[in-house]
């Protein structure tokens, strides 16, 4: 199956600072992709959709000064937490869309732990 | 899109086949069934997926009620590394793309 690829898969950082999280679609093009995030012992919660050329949109609720997310090319989405803030800790995952197989399917990366002290 | 139920979770023995349910009553006539899983501390693996027929492939067998309204996941012999959470989640087949992930089912496998 497809391969998406999220760097880091863990990252500590102090309170205030900013953390890019990265997502690439290894052997396939993906103009949409997907961020979630999921807290400890509850479901994925979608955060935004991310496409390709375009600005990302947010689910309600989700601040998009906050949660920068871009779409520079056809296999890489970015999210930056910006000034994060121990709430913020949580788990990110990615997802992207394989464009060339009509998008039936979403494949996900392994996951980013964010931990903000 | 339509609302899942499931039950919180199953347990089943090592070896023998794992039958998850999901009840989908208010599902749509364009809405299709969709099941990942997510191992802990992954991200969710693509199962399986099916509109009105029967599906079955290399992971798993997917049944749907005739009326759709429910659908059961089947493992047909279940290994230890089959213990993680199973969303089942409808879906339009819209421009959307996007997949709203419910509780799913925590399935633990006994040795």
């Amino acid at each position: 199956g497809a391969v998406v690829s999220q760097h880091p898969s863990w990252v500590i950082c102090k309170s205030g600072t900013s953390v890019k999280i990265e997502c690439r679609s290894l052997d396939f093009q993906a103009t949409t992709m997907f961020w979630y995030r999921q807290f400890p012992k509850q479901s994925l919660m979608l955060m935004a959709t991310s496409n390709e050329g375009s600005k990302a949109t947010y689910e309600q609720g989700v601040e998009k000064d906050k949660f920068l997310i871009n779409h520079a090319s056809l296999t890489l989405s970015t999210l930056t937490v910006t000034s994060a803030h121990p709430e913020d800790s949580s788990f990110y995952i990615c997802s992207a869309r394989d464009s060339g197989t009509g998008g039936e399917k979403l494949f996900f990366g392994s996951g980013t732990q964010l931990s903000v002290l | 899109d339509a609302k899942t139920t499931q039950p919180t979770s199953m347990d089943c023995a090592e070896g023998r086949a794992a039958n998850l349910p999901c009840n989908h009553s208010t599902i749509s006539g364009n809405e299709y069934v969709y099941w990942y899983r997510q191992i802990h501390s992954q991200g969710p693996q693509y199962i399986i997926h099916g509109l009105k027929n029967n599906e079955t492939n290399e992971m798993a067998s997917l049944i749907i009620t005739e009326d759709r309204k429910s659908s059961t996941l089947i493992l047909p012999h279940a290994t230890l590394r089959d213990t993680a959470v199973y969303y089942c989640i409808v879906r339009v087949m819209d421009s959307s793309y996007k997949l709203i992930f419910g509780s799913g089912t925590r399935l633990l496998v006994r040795p």
